[in-house]
């Protein structure tokens, strides 16, 4: 099976710009994640879907960031407008339904913020 | 809030010799623990699950849960230079799917 795919791996946008991050769940996967990850505050949450469903969403984060899952396979994160404290390294993680089933992670999206 | 709290920052090993990696978290209602490890420009890749008291082992890792301490630790058994990387345990928030990671810990395994 292929794992986790997310696309681009690198980014770099202007302060104010849309971006959106695009991430393919493993086949068969019905729980899907979206963290950020930064050094200062290692990962963070901002997305949780079971079933395309949104089942919880990072409060802190809501107002300029939107994650869908449009169908079973494709997600995305859209960011906007940008701000250079969203420059960080966004995961995106898949799971069979249920939570001792383990979290399988991509290898992430790094984004640059000027 | 769960928290999750990871010592040592930084770990240096000499290959061959045993690392130990702790972890301590908040909520005592937790039932799901993980380790991770993240090689730099990669993605996270698990280790060792673990869903109650006592020890699981898989391969050269070796989790060891004691809740009423709340506390869980990594042992790799026979570290390799391969192994440098940075480990992140992640806890449950009780009741809940969602996973509180630690700031992790970066272990360098000299050779």
């Amino acid at each position: 099976d292929a794992g986790v795919t997310q696309t681009p791996r690198h980014e770099v946008a202007e302060k104010g710009q849309t971006i959106i991050l695009k991430c393919e769940p493993v086949s068969g996967h019905n729980d899907l994640f979206w963290y950020r990850q930064t050094k200062i505050q290692g990962l963070e949450l901002l997305s949780y879907f079971r079933s395309k469903s949104l089942m919880e969403d990072g409060g802190a984060f809501k107002d300029r960031f939107k994650a869908e899952m449009l169908n079973s396979s494709f997600s995305t994160l859209k960011i906007q407008p940008t701000e250079p404290k969203d420059s960080a390294v966004y995961l995106c993680a898949s799971r069979r339904q249920g939570s001792s089933y383990e979290q399988y992670f991509g290898p992430g999206t790094r984004l640059t913020v000027l | 809030q769960q928290k999750v709290q990871q010592s040592p920052e930084s770990l240096t090993v000499s290959e061959g010799a045993m690392a130990s990696l702790n972890c301590t978290f908040s909520d005592g209602t937790s039932n799901n623990f993980r380790w991770y490890r993240q090689h730099s420009a990669k993605g996270l890749e698990v280790l060792v699950s673990i869903f109650s008291d006592g020890e699981k082992e898989e391969g050269r890792f070796t989790a060891h849960l004691n809740r009423a301490n709340l506390h869980v630790s990594l042992h790799i058994r026979e570290p390799q230079p391969s192994d440098s990387a940075v480990y992140l345990c992640a806890v449950n928030q009780g009741g809940s799917a969602k996973l509180i990671f630690g700031e992790g810990t970066k272990l360098t395994v000299s050779s």
